[in-house]
């Protein structure tokens, strides 16, 4: 089973600041890595898929990149809407497997 | 609109089986694995296992021996059965949908979601 890592685990940035998130594969995925927003009481979101393709309605403030086993998720001028929990998922080989999630707080 | 609709026992005790029903509106049925999802208290997303409209299946290997998972296309509907819970399998579920890849070499991205169904394992 491949074992994603995210980095940091809590992110503390301001109001229309830039928040960057890190997540690692044990092994390599290629592109096949996704992103999800998670809200309490709320079903996940899809952000981004192939690794850098922003999924539809997804504003274009969210960016991602990365390919192999080093993957980026970008959120320039953060929204109030966008404090929430991040997960990063490969979907390269079954089982596909999450990263535990980076929760971006408000400084 | 997309919309998937779960069901299913929120208490159960140590040893009995976990029963969940998902039912898909909106979206086409047959171009998607449909999968159930977890996340227990303070973790990360897990998943468990997929299904497509054929019954084809894969599971997740850890949970393989416990779990099994059923589709009926006529009610849009699929369902996940897990044996022998035990306090470890409480976690809200998630019923999720990926659209099928062509070649079927590798699973897909998550594109739809359903809200959730908290399951507390408790004696």
């Amino acid at each position: 089973e491949i074992v994603m890592t995210q980095s940091p685990a809590t992110l503390s940035v301001s109001p229309g600041g830039r928040a960057t998130l890190s997540c690692r594969a044990s092994q390599s995925v290629g592109i096949n890595l996704a992103w999800y927003q998670e809200k309490p009481g709320q079903a996940p979101r899809l952000l981004i898929f192939g690794a850098s393709t922003r999924a539809t309605g997804i504003p274009a403030r969210f960016s991602g990149s990365g390919s192999g086993t080093e993957f980026t998720l970008s959120i320039s001028s953060l929204q109030s809407e966008d404090f929430a929990v991040y997960s990063c998922q490969h979907y390269n080989a079954w089982p596909q497997t999450f990263g535990q999630g980076t929760k971006v707080e408000i400084k | 609109q997309v919309r998937l609709q779960q069901w299913g026992a929120g208490l159960l005790k140590p040893s009995e089986t976990l029963s969940l029903t998902c039912a898909v509106y909106g979206v086409s049925f047959n171009g998607y694995y449909w999968s159930f999802i977890r996340q227990p208290p303070g973790k990360g997303l897990e998943w468990i296992g997929e299904i497509n409209h054929t019954g084809n299946t894969n599971y997740n290997p850890s949970l393989k021996s416990r779990i099994s998972m059923s589709v009926d296309t006529s009610k849009k509907q699929f369902s996940l059965r897990l044996s022998s819970v035990t306090a470890a399998d409480t976690a809200v579920y998630y019923c999720a949908g990926s659209r099928m890849v062509v070649t079927a070499v590798r699973p897909n991205y998550i594109d739809r979601w359903g809200q959730g169904t908290l399951v507390t394992v408790s004696s």
